[in-house]
């Protein structure tokens, strides 16, 4: 079965600076990987998704993600953060057909 | 806005007791899937629903049930309540089974005391 694991629950970064979000799957067949955002009382929003066309997929809000089939990954990237990016980010991974499976998710904490 | 709505947004209620937790998926959606989120549990898959039947089932306790009406809305019972069943309830919607983009409600804060 697949699943996933994110590297980290908090991570912190200062406002203007990379933010990485780690994550690692385990899967016996290409998945489907997905990040989530989640604010503060509220439900998840997809950010981005991989599903095998391009190997560096790019999502809303400035954020990318790159598929490395060889390290199993699906790391989150953005440039340079943002206040508004404190949240907390969900990795998840898909087989067609299977449910989905969450990783713990990652707090970002954004420093002015 | 998902479109994906859930009600009630709260509730508060005693162990032992038996809720039901409503969801609307987004219009056209076929496929309805419940998570509960918890802090020790994170994010887990309980339940799917395609169509009005069945198609996988996760981490669900033999207390809580679901289903989907003609209408497509779903709803989960959680029932003999106990104080771990505290947690965030969310209800997500997809256009087809093998879909793989689900859309997100903004939950259910259930609280057992």
């Amino acid at each position: 079965a697949q699943s996933v694991t994110q590297l980290g629950s908090h991570v912190s970064v200062s406002e203007g600076a990379l933010v990485l979000l780690r994550c690692n799957y385990s899967s016996s067949v290409p998945p489907y990987l997905f990040w989530y955002v989640q604010y503060p009382n509220q439900g998840l929003q997809l950010l981005l998704k991989y599903t095998s066309a391009a190997t560096l997929v790019k999502g809303i809000n400035g954020f990318e993600a790159e598929f490395k089939k060889s390290e199993t990954s699906f790391h989150l990237t953005k440039p340079s953060a943002h206040m508004s990016d404190a949240a907390e980010y969900f990795c998840a991974v898909r087989r067609s057909g299977d449910d989905m499976r969450f990783g713990a998710g990652t707090r970002l904490t954004v420093k002015p | 806005d998902s479109g994906v709505t859930q009600t009630p947004k709260h509730l508060i209620t005693a162990t032992g007791q038996r809720v039901t937790l409503r969801c609307s998926p987004r219009s056209g959606d076929l496929s309805v899937y419940w998570y509960q989120q918890s802090l020790d549990q994170g994010l887990q898959f309980l339940i799917q629903y395609y169509n009005g039947e069945e198609r996988a089932k996760g981490n669900i306790l033999e207390r809580f049930s679901a289903q989907q009406f003609p209408d497509l809305h779903s709803e989960l019972n959680l029932s003999s309540l106990e104080l771990g069943d505290s947690a965030l309830y969310f209800c997500a919607s997809s256009v087809t089974l093998a879909d793989n983009e689900q859309f997100f409600g903004p939950g259910t804060r259930l609280t057992v005391l």
